[in-house]
């Protein structure tokens, strides 16, 4: 069975400190993805990775996809009252109707 | 585009009664998914349609879940008698065939079974 195991399961910071989340598996996948959700609202998407060692920057948000394609990191800077939300990845593994193996996710508070 | 919408956005039933939520998906995704999602807690896939038909339900609880898609466009899901330990939010997700284009979500309905 495949799992993804986030940490940390809660974080409260400060406004302008920075913060990494991690999302980690003993399994490969094909692609992962990193989901931000409001109180309230469903999650929304912010990337899909695809390869390994891959990096891609959202304004101040930097997702990295492990080499092996096994792990994937989240990294914050500067965070912001308004990046306060639930944190979610999901990773897709092999085969064509793919479905997505969710983590439990990273509550962020972000406090002014 | 339009996003996924669902309704209600709120119910509240006693338990062992029924309750029934609508999905409208985005124009032309062919995949559709209801997931239940505890608070604080990732999402969990209850069934997947692709199109019409269903690729995955082998976590939907059948005794008391039921969910369609008929003509491959909106879906319902229905609970029929509720217990307390389905109060959830009830997220409604679509994609293209492909999963790497991610899933949009709607804003999910929240039952509280009392």
């Amino acid at each position: 069975t495949q799992l993804l195991e986030q940490s940390p399961q809660f974080l409260s910071i400060q406004e302008g400190e920075n913060l990494t989340v991690y999302c980690n598996s003993s399994s490969v996948f094909s692609s992962l993805q990193w989901y931000r959700q409001e109180p309230g609202e469903g999650p929304v998407l912010l990337v899909t990775v695809v390869t390994g060692g891959e990096v891609k920057k959202l304004k101040r948000l930097t997702f990295q996809f492990g080499d092996a394609r096994k792990d994937s990191s989240l990294h914050i800077t500067a965070a912001q009252p308004g990046d306060t939300g639930l944190y979610l990845c999901a990773g897709a593994g092999a085969g064509n109707n793919r479905k997505l193996i969710w983590g439990l996710g990273t509550s962020l508070a972000v406090n002014p | 585009e339009a996003g996924v919408a669902q309704s209600p956005r709120y119910k509240i039933i006693e338990k062992r009664q029924s309750v029934a939520f609508w999905c409208n998906p985005i124009s032309g995704h062919a995949t559709l998914y209801w997931y239940q999602q505890i608070l604080g807690q990732g999402p969990k896939l209850l069934i997947q349609f692709q199109n019409n038909g269903v690729v995955d339900d082998s976590q939907l609880p059948k005794d008391r879940f039921s969910a369609e898609r008929l003509k491959g466009v909106d879906s319902t899901l229905k609970i029929q008698p509720a217990k307390l330990e389905d109060s959830a939010v009830y997220l409604c997700a679509s994609s293209p065939h492909q999963v790497h284009h991610g899933y949009t979500f709607g804003s999910g309905t929240r039952l509280t079974v009392v």
